[in-house]
């Protein structure tokens, strides 16, 4: 089991780029969430996914999109790069709502 | 709307009792959870606590909450430098979304 992972380990973008971060489990888990984490704050959730083909906001929606077409994977969509999404980005996926989430590593991304 | 509060630093020496301490404000609250960051890493679950329990031990590990004042603990006893990293609690609203604290980062003095 590789768990959760994710891609890039690192991104620079400029401002007005578009790009998609990738997150993939092999646990066979129907919840999925994207994550950023930024100095001094709690982790933030972007959107979050309760099964293949279904896609909710979380509380910093804006500037991102999401899909999940397939159990395994949940891309991240920056659709016009800003220097406020510059951040660390988390994936994680779980087997239910109160149960424990596994994260992925975690993705570096800088605009500037 | 639901918020949860720690402090951001710890400073401790090796060997002794790591106290971090976490307020949150939803009362309909079901679990709370301790995650652990080390440096470069993603969040790992440390232990957590159903709502209707007041203590919870796990080996060096003990989570004590007072629902009354809201507020959660988590005790590290004989603190290790292997346990330096940053400490996030974690609530769970009335949608099952997690509202996440700030984080405290534990620093270990030898």
């Amino acid at each position: 089991n590789a768990g959760v992972t994710q891609t890039p380990k690192f991104q620079v973008l400029k401002t007005g780029q578009s790009m998609t971060l990738q997150c993939a489990q092999d646990m066979n888990h129907e919840y999925m969430s994207w994550y950023r984490q930024d100095p001094g704050m709690g982790l933030r959730l972007i959107h979050y996914s309760v099964g293949a083909g279904i896609t909710d906001q979380g509380e910093v929606p804006n500037g991102y999109n999401v899909s999940r077409s397939t159990t395994e994977d949940f891309p991240l969509r920056l659709l016009s790069a800003a220097p406020s999404q510059t951040s660390v980005y988390f994936c994680a996926s779980s087997s239910g709502k109160n149960y424990e989430q596994y994260f992925g590593p975690g993705t570096r991304l800088t605009v500037t | 709307g639901e918020d949860v509060e720690q402090s951001l630093f710890l400073s401790v020496r090796e060997g002794d009792s790591s106290v971090i301490n976490c307020t949150y404000t939803d009362s309909s609250s079901t679990y709370l959870y301790w995650y652990k960051q080390e440096p470069g890493a993603g969040l790992q679950l440390l232990t957590y606590i159903f709502s209707n329990m007041d203590m919870k031990q796990d080996q060096r590990l003990t989570v004590l909450l007072n629902k009354k004042d809201k507020h959660l603990s988590l005790r590290i006893a004989d603190t290790q430098t292997g346990d330096s990293a940053i400490y996030f609690c974690a609530e769970t609203d009335s949608n099952y979304q997690l509202i996440w604290g700030a984080g405290t980062k534990l620093i270990i003095k030898p």
